[in-house]
């Protein structure tokens, strides 16, 4: 268990709708990011908080949105969604106090568009 | 942007032999890191090398670092069927500062044949 915790672990839903998906770090860790994996396909960076900060953006769409709360857990929303948006979305956190990024993650949230 | 490409995508081996993939980057980075994902599974951290040509072991795997920063390997000898799974490498390039974040190759998924 790697103490990030992700809900819901799976998701089924129609294209055009809007989802939450929810994750709570790892007790102390002040960093959160989100990956998105396609099927056969790698981790792709979407974004980065810290201490409620956006850190850094990788390639997120527009249709998609999040944000870090003060208790630091986080919700990636993706809207209008389409088939292609299915994937393993999963969040991961670190303490990010030095040069040491090592990442924990959570199980994931399977998305479906159907 | 950064790319980090990994070689071979896949790798079906018999048990008891050798296996090694390999992670090159566009860019400098300031550490390299290996992760673990079993099928139906989430990114586990195996281990980070820091130094210019650093070598770390972990029972039989072998992890190693270029001299560049810019490659680095991974290498399980006598491979068994606990191995199976898709290994990572993930980096933060040198320039990116505070945001520091981890690109994540596109993964070397391995077959372990009893």
């Amino acid at each position: 268990d790697s103490g990030v915790t992700q809900t819901p672990k799976h998701l089924i839903t129609a294209t055009g709708q809007r989802v939450t998906l929810r994750c709570s770090p790892r007790s102390g860790d002040l960093s959160v990011y989100w990956y998105q994996q396609s099927l056969d396909q790698g981790l792709q960076f979407l974004i980065q908080y810290y201490n409620g900060e956006e850190r850094a953006k990788g390639n997120i769409l527009e249709r998609f949105s999040a944000q870090q709360f003060p208790d630091l857990h986080s919700e990636l929303n993706l809207s209008s969604l389409e088939l292609g948006d299915s994937a393993l979305y999963f969040c991961a956190s670190s303490e990010l106090r030095s040069t040491n990024e090592k990442l924990f993650f959570g199980s994931g949230t399977q998305l479906s568009v159907l | 942007g950064q790319q980090v490409m990994q070689i071979p995508q896949y790798q079906h081996v018999q048990e008891g032999e050798d296996f090694t993939t390999y992670c090159n980057s566009s860019t400098t980075l300031s550490n390299i890191q290996w992760y673990k994902q079993r099928p139906g599974g989430h990114p586990v951290f195996l281990i980070q090398l820091v130094k210019s040509g650093e070598v770390k072991k972990q029972k039989r795997l072998t992890f190693q670092f270029g001299e560049a920063k810019k490659n680095s390997s991974l290498h399980i000898t006598a491979t068994q069927t606990t191995d199976v799974g898709t290994y990572f490498c993930a980096g933060p390039p040198i320039s990116s500062g505070s945001a520091r974040q981890l690109t994540f190759g596109s993964g070397t998924q391995l077959t372990v044949l009893p």
